[in-house]
């Protein structure tokens, strides 16, 4: 079965600061590996995806994600957070076929000024 | 523009009620999926649909029926609303060709109350 694990329901960065928002998974077969970003009062938008290839991948706004099968993570880093990066953050494990996807249970980023 | 919509953005029903929940994409997409979010416990699927009239049970369908009649549309009906289903309820979609088959594209999410 598998299954995923945020670590921190809550993280706050300053302006300007890293993000490092952090998922472990667990799976038998070889995971794809997703995460999702939740703005207010809207539905979840995919950020970045892992398949297969380059285990560093790059999404929309800045971020990125590095898939480690070693240390079972895919955290997901910014350089530099932005105020319009305060969202809840998903990370999810799929299935090969693409139905059953796992979510965990999120991530809300707070930014400060 | 892709797009998901769902009948509504908020819902107040009675306990024992009869509730439909409509979501429609314009993609063109195979794949349907509703889920259920509620805090701490990220997302679970309830149904899914690979097809026109096909349907697959997801991780907590009791309590939960859905309907597929045409392929840009997916219904979730909830037979007799219970209070435990009050929660916010998101469909999505996604395409079946391999290679973007796990990109799943969400609606803004329907947030029903149960009294």
């Amino acid at each position: 079965a598998q299954s995923v694990t945020q670590l921190g329901s809550h993280v706050s960065v300053s302006e300007g600061a890293l993000v490092l928002l952090r998922c472990n998974y667990s799976s038998s077969v070889p995971p794809y590996l997703f995460w999702y970003v939740q703005y207010p009062n809207q539905g979840l938008q995919l950020l970045l995806k892992y398949t297969t290839g380059a285990t560093l991948v790059k999404g929309i706004n800045g971020f990125e994600a590095e898939f480690k099968k070693s240390e079972t993570s895919f955290h997901l880093t910014k350089p530099s957070a932005h105020m319009s990066d305060a969202a809840e953050y998903f990370c999810a494990v799929s299935d090969s076929g693409g139905f059953k996807t796992i979510f965990g249970a999120g991530t809300r980023l707070f930014v400060k000024a | 523009d892709v797009k998901v919509t769902q009948s509504s953005r908020y819902l107040v029903k009675r306990t024992g009620e009869k509730v439909f929940l409509e979501c429609v994409q314009d993609m063109d997409h195979e794949n349907m999926f509703w889920y259920r979010q509620d805090p701490g416990l990220g997302l679970r699927l309830i149904y899914f649909s690979y097809d026109v009239k096909m349907k697959e049970k997801g991780d907590i369908p009791e309590g939960y029926s859905v309907s597929r009649e045409k392929k840009e549309r997916f219904s979730l009906i909830l037979e007799s609303a219970s209070t435990n289903q009050t929660s916010m309820y998101l469909c999505a979609s996604s395409p079946a060709r391999s290679g973007r088959r796990y990109e799943q594209y969400f609606g803004p999410g329907t947030r029903l109350t149960v009294t």
